[in-house]
């Protein structure tokens, strides 16, 4: 049982678009929300992350949007640039150290 | 500042060869984690330890062995490789008290044939 559902699988993105990337969880015990990015050959590195008592998390042009009741949270990347191109992981855990699950990732192309 | 450590980088075993991924990391963190990266699977944590001497199975342990003598090292144990196991592993740490979030070292690359 898949315990986080990420989408899309994939996406392409022009430069300085929005990209935005979904994902849903099961388990209502969570209660700490991050984002990983991964670069090919490189371990995935903590980009931002949320906790449920806040809606919204901005850092940069990364943003995280939390819908508590319907159990989703989205990942937007403002004025994309071809350097973001990469894989990201939403994760879920029921402390911010506990075990933490993983989407099925998604990969970004942004293209100039 | 080494962060986490792994070793190797790249192995070929043949099946039912038994070995041991090394994973240390020097940031005196008490929370360590196994995870396997797959294609479309994303990553799927193996073990998972909160300190020294504690373990705990995650989501896909069958076939993997792990033990923390102490809080740098974090072994994981391959009993008997199989082809399904052709994977990415990778191992990360984390702090209880902050900063949060999983510091992932950059994975062993495991070829079974």
């Amino acid at each position: 049982q898949q315990q986080v559902k990420q989408s899309p699988q994939s996406l392409i993105v022009q430069k300085g678009g929005i990209s935005i990337i979904n994902c849903a969880y099961e388990n209502t015990a969570f209660d700490y929300f991050p984002w990983y990015q991964q670069f090919p050959g490189k371990g995935p590195a903590l980009l931002i992350a949320i906790r449920p008592d806040v809606s919204e998390k901005k850092e940069g042009r990364f943003t995280i949007s939390f819908n508590k009741s319907a159990k989703q949270f989205s990942l937007h990347i403002m004025d994309s640039q071809p350097g973001d191109s990469a894989t990201y992981f939403c994760a879920a855990s029921i402390d911010n150290t506990d075990k933490l699950i993983f989407g099925t990732g998604t990969r970004l192309q942004v293209f100039p | 500042n080494a962060g986490v450590t792994q070793t190797p980088k790249f192995q070929v075993l043949k099946t039912g060869q038994s070995m041991t991924l090394q994973c240390a990391q020097d940031m005196n963190h008490e929370y360590m984690s196994w995870y396997r990266q797959d294609p479309g699977m994303g990553l799927r944590l193996i073990h998972y330890s909160v300190g020294a001497g504690i373990t705990d199975q995650g989501e896909v342990p069958n076939g993997y062995n792990v033990s923390r003598s102490t809080t740098e090292d974090f072994p994981l144990r391959l009993l008997s490789a199989a082809p399904s196991q052709t994977s990415v592993y990778f191992c990360a740490s984390s702090s209880s008290t902050g900063p949060y979030g999983y510091t992932f070292g950059s994975g062993t690359r495991l070829t079974v044939v």
